[in-house]
């Protein structure tokens, strides 16, 4: 089975400074990868994702990821962040076989933005 | 236009009652699921269903029953209720095939006293 591990349960940043968020998989197969943001007391909203090709995503609101299989990684960087960035992030993996999709979520990351 | 519905957003009821969440999406998407997320924001998957037809069904208990009406919804109905499912719920859908990005709706959290 499949599984995602985010590094970090609490990442704090400055105002305009660089955001990393890791994000590492397990999978025997070509992974489906995702990003998603959750703010205060909302569903999640999808950043950005890799299926195939080239291997530098980008999202929206300035995110992207990059995914190195040699490193089974998926971190997703801004490189400023902003007040508005501060919210819970989610790496997501998928598995199964065509129509019988499960996503695997990793436990989440909250960000905090300081002035 | 709201993609993903849910109602209701917030439902507080006692332990031993019974409740359902509706949930409906307007994106033509022919699998839709349902997820849990617990107080420290994991997120599992509960159910999927795939053109009304239930295709994963995780470890749940049977308290729980999903019902699919149609392509456009997905209710959850949750029986003799318990303090541990304090929760949200979150519905989402996707279009089927290859395992594109999946739509959520709000949430609805349940609260049990």
């Amino acid at each position: 089975a499949q599984s995602v591990t985010q590094l970090g349960s609490h990442v704090s940043v400055s105002e305009g400074a660089l955001v990393l968020l890791r994000c590492n998989y397990s999978s025997s197969v070509p992974p489906y990868l995702f990003w998603y943001v959750q703010y205060p007391n909302q569903g999640l909203q999808l950043l950005l994702k890799y299926t195939t090709g080239a291997t530098l995503v980008k999202g929206i609101n300035g995110f992207e990821a990059e995914f190195k299989k040699s490193e089974t990684s998926f971190h997703l960087t801004k490189p400023s962040a902003h007040m508005s960035d501060a919210a819970e992030y989610f790496c997501a993996v998928s598995e199964g076989t065509s129509g019988t999709y499960k996503y695997i979520f990793g436990t989440g990351t909250r960000l905090k933005v300081l002035a | 236009d709201t993609a993903v519905s849910q109602t209701p957003k917030y439902l507080v009821t006692q332990m031993g009652n019974d409740k359902s969440i509706k949930c409906e999406q307007n994106l033509g998407h022919d699998t839709m699921y349902w997820y849990k997320q617990d107080s420290k924001k994991f997120l599992k998957i509960m159910f999927s269903y795939n053109n009304k037809e239930l295709i994963i069904n995780e470890t749940v208990p049977n308290r729980f029953s999903p019902k699919s009406p149609d392509k456009a919804h997905l209710n959850l109905h949750i029986n003799s209720l318990e303090l541990g499912d304090s929760a949200v719920y979150f519905c989402a859908s996707s279009p089927s095939g290859i395992p594109y990005e999946q739509y959520f709706g709000p949430g609805t959290r349940l609260t049990v006293t």
